[in-house]
């Protein structure tokens, strides 16, 4: 069966600092993978996706970035983070056909 | 771009009540979801429909995919507890970007016991 994998859970990070999110996919091949930021209690907001390595689509602009290197691995990233890069970033994958399955999200605090 | 209306926005309700929930769209969706995100964690899919029409069952909750292609609804009977969270709808549409789905920007829940 398939897995999704994002780590860490929590991380609390300086302004000015770099970020690295990384979501890994299990048990399948070539999927689409996604990355959505939600404020506190707010909607989803889709950041990236990616439907092949290498191949990255933005949503909003801003001061992130996400990378792709390996078919099941798709990582977030910034140069220097600002306290409006606070949030819950969730991972999300799928086939293309169906619905989303969702990691359980990194809570980013940044101070 | 295409755009979800969910509502309502939140809803407190006593333990025992139905709950019901709906979404709206100016375009044709060709998929409905309905997910429940728990405080801290992902959205986990509940229900997805296919069809113009569809009502499919999932324990206590119903949801409908409307007959004009362009709503759905989710209800939530006799809620309980656990059913606080975060809902949110989701459509797709094959002919947009990627399949990508389109999603509300969401319900929440609280159950007073």
């Amino acid at each position: 069966s398939q897995t999704i994998h994002q780590w860490p859970a929590t991380l609390v990070q300086p302004v000015g600092s770099p970020l690295s999110l990384e979501c890994t996919v299990e048990g399948t091949s070539n999927p689409n993978l996604y990355w959505y930021r939600q404020a506190a209690g707010r909607g989803l907001q889709l950041l990236f996706y990616s439907v092949g390595i290498g191949q990255i689509s933005s949503e909003v602009p801003q001061n992130l970035s996400a990378s792709r290197p390996q078919d099941r691995q798709f990582i977030l990233s910034s140069k220097k983070l600002l306290l409006s890069d606070s949030g819950f970033y969730l991972c999300a994958w799928s086939s293309g056909t169906f619905g989303y399955t969702f990691g359980s999200g990194t809570r980013l605090t940044v101070v | 771009g295409q755009q979800l209306n969910q509502s309502p926005q939140s809803m407190f309700i006593q333990e025992g009540e139905d709950v019901s929930m709906n979404c709206t769209s100016s375009s044709i969706f060709n998929t409905w979801l309905w997910y429940k995100q728990d405080p801290g964690e992902g959205p986990v899919l509940l229900i997805a429909l296919y069809k113009a029409g569809e009502l499919t069952s999932n324990g206590r909750l119903t949801a409908q995919f409307g007959i004009t292609r362009k709503d759905s609804f989710l209800n939530i009977s006799a809620s309980i507890p656990s059913d606080v969270g975060i809902y949110f709808c989701a459509g797709k549409n094959y002919g947009g970007s990627q399949g990508n789905l389109i999603f509300g920007k969401g319900t929440k829940l609280s159950v007073k016991p």
